[in-house]
């Protein structure tokens, strides 16, 4: 079945610092892929849909000069934090379509603390 | 976008049998609905998709009626590993939006 590979895990970095997440399909090509946030007890929140060799589009309330996507191939697009903040811990989890199945994959996402 | 109403929480027994409703009022002729069950701190896993009447596979059922207007999500006999949060979605193509989804406590 389709499988997308989400890394790193766990990431604990610095105020100030950039984190890039990494998420991809291992077995199938995905020219879309969307990044979510979860915060604790909450449901998954979309923040930007990720297109091969197009920008990213986000959705409202989501800085594009905060979280940067990259979708350079048809199996990877990553996700980077820059100056992160405390504010910005959260859990972020990809998806890709597969159209072999007609659904939606996801990553095992990944827990990001700023400290 | 179809907006999806299901009941924010459910508690269960073992070895019961578990229906969650999904309402779905106004899904359009080309989405589909599809169940994801989520563990804490993992990404949500696919349980089961269908269009319309019943689908079946080795975890669970998925109830659809002819107005396709709600769903139902059918656990047989959960254990205690099943318990988690189910999120309903209706997808179109890419366009689909989680709800809270219901968590589901299964007791001893």
């Amino acid at each position: 079945g389709a499988v997308v590979s989400q890394h790193p895990s766990r990431v604990i970095c610095k105020s100030g610092t950039s984190v890039k997440i990494e998420c991809r399909s291992l077995d199938f090509q995905a020219t879309t892929m969307f990044w979510y946030r979860q915060f604790p007890k909450q449901s998954l929140m979309l923040m930007a849909t990720s297109n091969e060799g197009s920008k990213a589009t986000y959705e409202q309330g989501v800085e594009k000069d905060k979280f940067l996507i990259n979708h350079a191939s048809l199996t990877l697009s990553t996700l980077t934090v820059t100056s992160a903040h405390p504010e910005d811990s959260s859990f972020y989890i990809c998806s890709a379509y597969s159209s072999g199945w007609n659904g939606y994959t996801f990553g095992s996402g990944t827990r990001l603390t700023v400290v | 976008l179809a907006k999806t109403t299901q009941p924010i929480s459910m508690d269960s027994y073992e070895g019961q049998e578990v229906n969650i409703t999904c309402s779905h009022n106004n899904i359009a002729t080309n989405d589909y609905i599809t169940w994801y069950q989520q563990f804490p701190s993992q990404g949500p896993r696919f349980i089961i998709q269908g269009y319309k009447t019943k689908v079946t596979n080795e975890v669970a059922s998925l109830f659809i009626p002819a107005d396709r207007k709600s769903s139902t999500l059918s656990l047989p006999r959960v254990s205690l590993s099943d318990t988690a949060v189910y999120y309903c979605l209706v997808v179109g193509g890419q366009n689909f939006v989680f709800g809270p989804g219901t968590r589901l406590s299964v007791l001893p």
